[in-house]
């Protein structure tokens, strides 16, 4: 089965933090994404990536960013964390057009 | 533009059947998709129909697709308990980039 794995399942951080959220994929996908989920406002995509060293901005990247040294890491960076930022961060991963598989969630509070 | 809408809630008794709507604005969809979030968990494939298909079939589960109206529904025979949870439409087009619904939350009760 393919995986994606989010480091962390629950993170609390600090105003002004800044804070990595890690993913990785065992299946040797092209495509990875950044998604945030919240209440009412389904899924939101903040990041993507199509190949390594490669990054596109989605619907919301503004206190975001992303990094993608290696093609099964693709890891959110939230520069200087903020309250509005907190969320539950889903990463997932494609390849072909047969839908996304999806990690477990970080689900980030930030005080 | 890209919109996909869905009904927030939806109530069911268990063994009924439940029908979860969906439209979409774009008509240059390619592939249109269910994913199911059970709590605290992230968000599984269901089941997902090409757009020139008008219905597909697996198991409990139903997709039909009315491209004129641009509507996609997912009706689960036979609801159970295990069912509850949020269910999100998707849609795709010509790239592997996702827009999804807002969701709708699937309560089963006794």
């Amino acid at each position: 089965d393919v995986k994606v794995t989010q480091s962390s399942r629950y993170l609390v951080k600090r105003t002004g933090e800044k804070v990595f959220l890690e993913c990785v994929q065992d299946m040797d996908h092209e495509n990875m994404f950044w998604y945030r989920q919240d209440p009412g406002l389904g899924l939101r995509l903040i990041y993507f990536s199509y190949d390594v060293k490669m990054k596109e901005k989605g619907d919301i990247p503004e206190g975001y960013s992303v990094s993608r040294e290696k093609k099964e890491r693709f890891s959110l960076i939230l520069e200087s964390a903020s309250t509005n930022q907190t969320s539950m961060y889903l990463c997932a991963s494609t390849a072909l057009k047969r839908g996304y598989t999806f990690g477990s969630g970080t689900r980030l509070t930030v005080v | 533009g890209e919109d996909v809408e869905q009904s927030l809630f939806l109530s069911v008794r268990e063994g009924d059947s439940s029908v979860i709507n969906c439209t979409y604005t774009d008509s240059s969809s390619t592939y249109l998709y269910w994913y199911k979030q059970e709590p605290g968990a992230g968000l599984q494939l269901l089941t997902y129909i090409f757009s020139n298909m008008d219905m597909k079939q697996d198991q409990r589960l139903t997709v039909l697709l009315n491209k004129k109206d641009k509507h996609l529904s997912l009706r689960i025979a036979d609801t159970q308990t295990g069912d509850s949870a949020i269910y999100f439409c998707a849609e795709s087009f010509n790239t592997d980039k996702l827009i999804f619904g807002t969701g709708t939350r699937l309560q089963v009760f006794p």
